[in-house]
């Protein structure tokens, strides 16, 4: 197992198209997290999945933005149309839930997009 | 709702020297508290946990911290600084929220280490 993989490490686009992320968890992993990290700030908390449910997203979240972990392993995460202010860094993290113990989230390298 | 704040997004030590990254939360319960470290490009790798137990808690590459709940501080030391361990630094904090951890970041600490 080589960790929480994602891709592509960096992306370029320019205002107004769509991109779409990806992430690999760790395989046996059932929870799955994306953040958004800008520059001089700590990551927040955009959504998360435990398999293929889609539990709680933040009002960071705009209706642009849409993630899918279509048969809970590897997850997606579309931002269409986009701006200028969605330049920052995407990392993803995956947990193993195992009830009321606290799960270790592990974060992948993270995709920087950058909007020009 | 529980929030973190890093003191200082800016530390420098010479090599050799102690380091001391300064963390506070606030937090409703009981908190969960860690510190992680991100190399330039890299995603974050924990260094070092507390859930419960002993207050002070040590990590990986010497790295330890000590949780006072009197003081809402979980500030991370080294005794002796390396050069490898230059690097940002967050801290986060945890609640349980809607049946899972929800995890809030610190701003983060960049650390210089000077040779």
């Amino acid at each position: 197992d080589t960790g929480v993989s994602q891709n592509p490490r960096h992306k370029i686009t320019k205002r107004g198209q769509n991109v779409t992320f990806r992430c690999d968890p760790i395989s046996e992993h059932n929870r799955l997290y994306w953040y958004r990290q800008t520059l001089g700030q700590g990551p927040e908390f955009l959504t998360y999945f435990q398999n293929e449910a889609q539990l709680e997203k933040s009002r960071l979240l705009s209706d642009r933005f849409s993630a899918e972990r279509p048969k809970g392993s590897f997850s997606t995460l579309e931002i269409q149309r986009t701006e200028q202010g969605d330049s920052a860094m995407y990392l993803c993290a995956s947990s193993l839930a195992r009830g009321a113990v606290y799960n270790e989230q592990f974060f992948g390298p993270g995709t920087r997009l950058t909007v020009l | 709702a529980q929030s973190v704040t890093q003191l200082g997004s800016h530390v420098s030590v010479s090599e050799g020297a102690l380091v001391l990254l300064r963390c506070n939360y606030s937090s409703s319960v009981p908190p969960y508290l860690f510190w992680y470290v991100q190399y330039p490009n890299q995603g974050l790798q924990l260094l070092l946990k507390y859930t419960t137990g002993a207050t002070l808690v040590k990590g990986i590459n010497g790295f330890e911290a000590e949780f006072k709940k009197s003081e809402t501080s979980f500030h991370l030391t080294k005794p002796s600084a390396h050069m490898s361990d230059a690097a940002e630094y967050f801290c986060a904090v945890s609640e349980k929220s809607g049946g899972y951890q929800k995890v809030t970041f610190g701003i983060g600490t960049k650390l210089q280490v000077i040779p």
